[in-house]
């Protein structure tokens, strides 16, 4: 069964780094997204991602996030200065063309920032 | 904005037993879907079951299913015959059927505990 790959699993950086979290999504979808779950709250939208342009981004994706799809199958977070309140899980999912379709997550990606 | 509300921030339930887990959503769109995930230990998102609004039957998967009151913006899942494997983290979440890459939304999650 195809699935949606994030790289890597936890990642620990300091403070005012560059981090980038890859993700590959299913092969044939049109629609991918980032979301972000801080540790024991809810899973929050950060933007989303369509025909290589951002269809829609939150209050939460600010001038340090950017996002990317390289090569055509590979989609990254870029987060340019990290700071302590970006630790999270990240979580990547993709979705196919057609509106009934639901979204397929990957496994999430730790980030912790020290 | 789309809100979604999970009112119960924990549930406990019997193995073999029923529970019922409740969400609801504040919209004045039409057209939208919804749908339950479950979030393991593991923190990975699995897709539980979906309902679209324009559907008038509720959804079932195996031993999940819905109540969907569209009028009353409710939408609970039902989980029968429950298994020590359905212990985590339930979100429900809205999605609107219109524009071309529409996110979800999600409510705040329920820990579900079963117990033997």
């Amino acid at each position: 069964e195809p699935e949606v790959t994030q790289t890597p699993s936890h990642q620990v950086t300091q403070m005012g780094q560059e981090v980038i979290l890859r993700c590959v999504p299913i092969s044939n979808h049109l629609y991918f997204y980032w979301y972000r779950q801080i540790l024991g709250q809810k899973v929050e939208f950060l933007v989303s991602f369509y025909n290589n342009e951002i269809s829609e981004k939150s209050e939460i994706f600010d001038d340090q996030f950017s996002v990317e799809r390289p090569d055509g199958s590979n989609f990254t977070l870029k987060i340019r200065s990290t700071k302590l309140e970006d630790s999270a899980m990240y979580f990547c999912a993709s979705r196919a063309g057609t509106d009934y379709t639901e979204a397929f997550f990957g496994q999430g990606t730790r980030l912790t920032v020290v | 904005a789309q809100t979604v509300t999970q009112s119960q921030p924990e549930m406990s339930v019997q193995e073999a037993e029923t529970v019922t887990l409740s969400c609801t959503y504040d919209t004045s769109e039409s057209d939208y879907y919804l749908f339950w995930y479950k979030q393991p230990p593991s923190r990975q998102m699995i897709l539980v079951i979906r309902q679209e609004a324009y559907k008038q039957q509720n959804a079932t998967e195996n031993r999940f299913s819905v109540n969907f009151q569209k009028a009353a913006k409710s939408f609970s899942l039902k989980i029968s015959d429950s298994q020590l494997g359905d212990a985590a983290m339930y979100f429900c979440a809205y999605r609107s059927g219109t524009g071309t890459a529409s996110k979800l939304t999600f409510g705040t999650g329920t820990r579900l505990q079963v117990t033997l």
